[in-house]
């Protein structure tokens, strides 16, 4: 089966670094996004990976590793806005591009 | 183009009525995809259209459930003889390209109440 496994939720103080991680077992693999998602919002796109390594985009980074299952999203300078849930999603190589997600991890920033 | 639409954001139906929902994606993008959403989860994937061309539908989707894309532009999801567990928000998005690397824009999607 398809599975992804991500912290249920998270705390961390505006001004500093957090680390959402990620573990999946999939069966075909095409890619990893990481998504933001609001309460009551729709999700949005944060970042994609297909390759090992780390791919950063301002204050958000991205982190894969193929052989081991296993991404991290890396949020610094934190933000009250950045409360919101985190989803993380794999892309299948199912002879299409269905994409699922993780439940994702609420991180609430605190002042 | 204002991004993915859907249509009706909020639907309440009594047990055992039929809803249909509709979702307008992105101009260009060829892919289409639907999710359902509970509260405190991530979407869960229920079908996958590339134009007009159903790719895949989840296992997990009964019979009560059909979506279609006549013209590989807008799409619609019915639901038949609703049930209460059927209550969620449904989400539609869109992407394009040819390979993997197609982030997914998502619509503000379709409260369902089953009362």
């Amino acid at each position: 089966g398809q599975n992804i496994d991500q912290p249920t939720e998270m705390t961390a103080t505006e001004g500093a670094i957090v680390q959402i991680n990620c573990t999946y077992q999939t069966s075909g693999f095409n890619g990893l996004f990481w998504y933001q998602q609001h309460a009551g919002e729709a999700p949005t796109f944060l970042s994609y990976n297909v390759l090992d390594g780390l791919e950063e985009k301002g204050r958000f980074s991205s982190f894969l590793s193929r052989s081991k299952g296993y991404s991290y999203l890396l949020l610094k300078e934190l933000q009250m806005k950045d409360s919101a849930s985190y989803l993380c999603a794999v892309s299948l190589n199912t002879g299409g591009f269905k994409t699922i997600f993780g439940a994702g991890t609420r991180l609430f920033v605190k002042a | 183009d204002t991004g993915v639409s859907q249509d009706p954001r909020h639907k309440i139906t009594k047990r055992g009525q039929n809803v249909t929902f509709r979702c307008d994606p992105i101009s260009e993008h060829n892919r289409l995809y639907w999710y359902r959403q509970t509260l405190g989860q991530g979407p869960e994937f229920l079908t996958y259209f590339q134009n007009e061309a159903q790719l895949e539908k989840s296992r997990l989707l009964s019979d009560r459930f059909s979506a279609e894309r006549p013209k590989g532009s807008f799409s619609t999801l019915e639901i038949q003889r609703t049930e209460q567990g059927d209550s969620a928000m449904y989400l539609c998005a869109s992407s394009r390209g040819a390979g993997s690397h197609t982030e997914a824009f998502f619509g503000q999607g379709t409260r369902l109440t089953v009362v």
